[in-house]
Formats: C-alpha cells, sequence, structure tokens
C-alpha cells in the first residue's frame, strides 16, 4: 500500500498562474483534508471532506477550491496564485471512528509563489 | 488562542539525556496524538492515546485528561531523534494541532 500520496512534491508559480495538487489514499478512507503548514505556526486546514461527494472550508479556505473527485482522490486547486500561499502542503485522509481518529499524511508539496 | 500550546519550542540536548515535551490543549478531545515531522520530510504518526500511557521502544507519551495535559518523553536520546514533534488532538473527525517542538540532538 503507497498510503497517502501526492503530486507534485515541488512547484514554483508566478502570482496569478493557476494550478491543481493531486492526493490520493488508497487505504479506503472517507475523510480527507488539506492542511498548510507555514514556519511558527501549526498545520492549518484549509479543507475537509467527510465523504465522496461532500467538502466543507477550514480555517483558511479563502484563495482555494478542491473537490472530491471519488473516495480515492481529494484535490486542491489554487484559482490565482498569490505570494501569502507559499506554504508546504499536506494531504491527510483518516477513517474516523473506525481507525480510532489516526491520521495519515502525504509526504507535502512545497509551493512558492513569486 | 490556540487550542493547542506546547512547550518548549526548542529544544537542545546532548546525545542520551532523557527528554521531555510537554502539550496543554483547551477542548474535549476523543484522542491526543503525537507526530514526528523530520527536516523537509513527511509526518508520520508516532502514538494516538486517550488515556494513561503508551510505550514504543524509547519513546513514551502519557495523558491527564482532567488535567488536559500530555507529555512525550524520550529516553537515551539519539541524534536521529532531532525532528519536529508535534501534538494534535482530535475531536471527531477534526484535528487541531499545536505549533511544534524543535528537537536536536547533538552527538
Amino acid at each position: 500500500n503507497a498510503g497517502v500520496t501526492q503530486t507534485p512534491k515541488f512547484q514554483v508559480l508566478k502570482t496569478g498562474q493557476s494550478m491543481t495538487l493531486q492526493c490520493a489514499q488508497d487505504m479506503n478512507h472517507n475523510s480527507m483534508y488539506w492542511y498548510r503548514q507555514d514556519p511558527g505556526m501549526g498545520l492549518r486546514l484549509i479543507y475537509y471532506s467527510a465523504s465522496e461527494g461532500t467538502t466543507d472550508k477550514g480555517e483558511v479556505p479563502n484563495g482555494y477550491n478542491v473537490s472530491r473527485l471519488n473516495k480515492r482522490e481529494f484535490s486542491l486547486r489554487l484559482e490565482s496564485a498569490a505570494p501569502s500561499q507559499t506554504s508546504v502542503y499536506f494531504c491527510a485522509s483518516s477513517e474516523w471512528p473506525t481507525s480510532g481518529y489516526e491520521q495519515y499524511f502525504g509526504p507535502g508539496t512545497r509551493l512558492t509563489v513569486t | 488562542k490556540n487550542e493547542v500550546e506546547q512547550s518548549p519550542q526548542n529544544l537542545t540536548a546532548q546525545e542520551g539525556e532523557f527528554i521531555t515535551i510537554n502539550c496543554s490543549y483547551s477542548v474535549g478531545i476523543s484522542a491526543l496524538h503525537w507526530l514526528q515531522q523530520h527536516p523537509g520530510g513527511g509526518i508520520v504518526s508516532l502514538f494516538m492515546l486517550s488515556s494513561g500511557k503508551k510505550k514504543h521502544g524509547r519513546l513514551i507519551a502519557t495523558i491527564n485528561i482532567q488535567e488536559k495535559h500530555s507529555s512525550l518523553h524520550i529516553t537515551a536520546s539519539h541524534p536521529r531523534d532531532s525532528a519536529v514533534y508535534i501534538c494534535a488532538v482530535s475531536r471527531g473527525d477534526q484535528f487541531y494541532f499545536g505549533t511544534g517542538t524543535s528537537l536536536t540532538v547533538i552527538p
């Protein structure tokens, strides 16, 4: 099992460009998450999906959109990138409550917006 | 105010020392999690606990539900333990994260 995979691992964008971060999990989890991690701050939730076809905003959703394409895949889209979106992005999944609330993380995407 | 507070923010230790990282939280929780993140690396789950104590190798995690406090201990620390340790709490399927403790173990 690959667990949670993310692509790309690194990306540099110019202000105003768009891109989609891809995430997939092979653990048959219902819940999937997108977080951003910035220096000196804890992981912050961007969007969350409790199941296929549902998405909810997290703490910092502005400037992002998401798609829960199917149970495996949860993508994050930046429509018009801004320097404030320079960050490391993590996708995660969990199967609450059957797996006891444990969360599994992808390797991260390091995004720089110039 | 963050729901999860960790201390210290940074910690430097000599190899072999006993290390303690503390975590306090202010919300009701389903479980508390300790995560490890190596420089430039991904995040892995070390422990998930809702009561008492868990041990895995040289790592021990404890939680006091009444005091809303948890500690992560590392015995006989080693340079490979150098990483950021993150405390998180879950409430159902929602997670809240501390800002992490950066640990450096010097040979």
